[in-house]
């Protein structure tokens, strides 16, 4: 079965930097583009960013872009988001997703920004 | 972007009530690849309805969705106490999802 396992989320101060990963298992992972959503604390859903199955076209949100860099190893099944000049507002749980049939969610890795 | 617009906002029912959830969307969601999501906190999103009315794995009947379009709708027949919880709609159709911006079911 589809499985995503999120990790790399922690404590980092404001302005510096952390990469997030997603490994990926159960379905033919270069075959799927892939998502990164996030949920802060007592906030909506908010979609991340969206990288084609082959690694050739990135997507992103209005507030991660030119700070957050989606990247795919398809060798590893492995999914990347690397997070530069991090702010108090990304604090957030960081989810990986993919679209096949129906939806499929990681559990999640928490960042949090703090100094 | 798809705009999704959930109402109300928030919802105060008994146990045992009906609850109706509304989603719209700005345009026309494709495909009906409508989504609905409970989250409680702590806790991920847990996938309740795909294609708009296709229940996800182990989700409970009372728990049902309709429309199509632009205009959706998520139903639980009967609230149970573990219902209540807040309700996202999102759509997958196009490659920048979008989400509603959720709707919460509160105990009157």
């Amino acid at each position: 079965q589809v499985q995503l396992v999120e990790s790399g989320g922690g404590v980092v101060q404001p302005g510096r930097s952390l990469r997030l990963s997603c490994a990926a298992s159960g379905f033919t992972f270069s075959s799927y583009g892939i998502h990164w959503v996030r949920q802060a604390p007592g906030k909506g859903l908010e979609w991340v960013a969206l990288i084609s199955h082959d690694g050739s076209n990135k997507y992103y949100g209005d507030s991660v872009k030119g700070r957050f860099t989606i990247s795919r190893d398809n060798a590893k099944n492995t999914l990347y988001l690397q997070m530069e000049s991090l702010r108090d507002e990304d604090t957030a749980v960081y989810y990986c997703a993919i679209s096949r049939s129906r939806p499929y969610w990681g559990q999640g890795t928490l960042v949090t920004v703090s100094a | 972007e798809i705009v999704l617009t959930q109402s109300p906002g928030t919802l105060s029912l008994s146990p045992g009530a009906r609850a109706t959830l509304s989603c719209r969307a700005s345009q026309s969601v494709s495909s009906s690849y409508l989504a609905w999501y409970q989250h409680k906190p702590g806790q991920a999103p847990r996938l309740l309805i795909y294609g708009a009315s296709s229940r996800a794995t182990g989700i409970p009947d009372r728990f049902s969705g309709s429309g199509s379009g632009t205009d959706f709708t998520l139903t639980i027949s009967r609230l149970e106490p573990e219902d209540f919880a807040v309700y996202y709609c999102q759509q997958y159709g196009s490659s920048l999802w979008t989400f509603g911006q959720g709707t919460k079911v509160e105990i009157k």
